[in-house]
């Protein structure tokens, strides 16, 4: 799996946005990118996955470059309980069981 | 964390001592994970099973085993606890063909 790069730590005011950004540069045409999350304590989260367009759920919106070299995360009215660490994944999906390498994230702090 | 549990939630541990831990899911899924996470890292595999009576290795397998006697049950095995182990264990579950992963609420487990 590619490695990525993400910033250690963002603030962000809250019912602003959050944008967490993601550098892959090496990831490989078959690899999705994944962003999980983990509130502190708890079982991490999944939030959203893509391969090249953009993606958006009840969570969350994934912005991927056309390079694919890089990606934003995009929390669009971020609360309180945002406050977690983010992490940016680059996997190849498979039917099979996989394992995903979670590096450092970034320690999103939303501030009231 | 709705569909995996783990048990216990807390255990403690003198060095050389052996204890199970124990996830299950109800979503009848076939490959499971088990991974730590030591304070301020990220996770990392233990194992994994990608259905009913196979397992694999991870990326730090030594010392533990593991059992997976059926669908619903996925267990790690610490035979002699060394305090290296001391660590938040997590067991996650894979949903779909994508790695969309669902995480227990995890073990705390301390060896001293």
């Amino acid at each position: 799996d590619a490695k990525t790069t993400q910033p250690p730590s963002m603030d962000c005011a809250e019912g602003r946005a959050a944008n967490l950004p993601c550098n892959h540069s090496t990831i490989s045409g078959n690899e999705y990118v994944y962003w999980y999350r983990q509130i502190h304590s708890q079982g991490p989260q999944y939030i959203i996955h893509g391969l090249k367009n953009n993606e958006t759920n009840e969570m969350a919106s994934l912005i991927i470059t056309e390079d694919r070299k890089s990606s934003t995360l995009i929390l669009p009215h971020a609360t309180l309980r945002d406050t977690a660490v983010y992490y940016c994944i680059a996997s190849r999906s498979s039917g099979s069981a996989r394992q995903l390498t979670f590096g450092s994230g970034t320690q999103l702090t939303v501030l009231p | 964390n709705a569909g995996v549990t783990q048990t216990p939630k807390f255990q403690v541990l003198k060095t050389g001592q052996s204890m199970t831990l124990q996830c299950a899911q109800d979503m009848n899924h076939n490959s499971m994970y088990w991974y730590r996470q030591d304070p301020g890292m990220g996770l990392r595999l233990i194992y994994y099973s990608a259905s009913e009576g196979t397992t694999d290795k991870g990326e730090v397998p030594n010392g533990y085993n593991v059992s997976r006697l059926n669908k619903r049950e996925f267990s790690l095995r610490l035979e002699s606890a060394a305090p290296s182990q001391t660590s938040v264990y997590f067991c996650a579950i894979k949903r779909g063909a994508a790695d969309t992963q669902y995480f227990g609420p995890g073990t705390r487990l301390t060896v001293l």
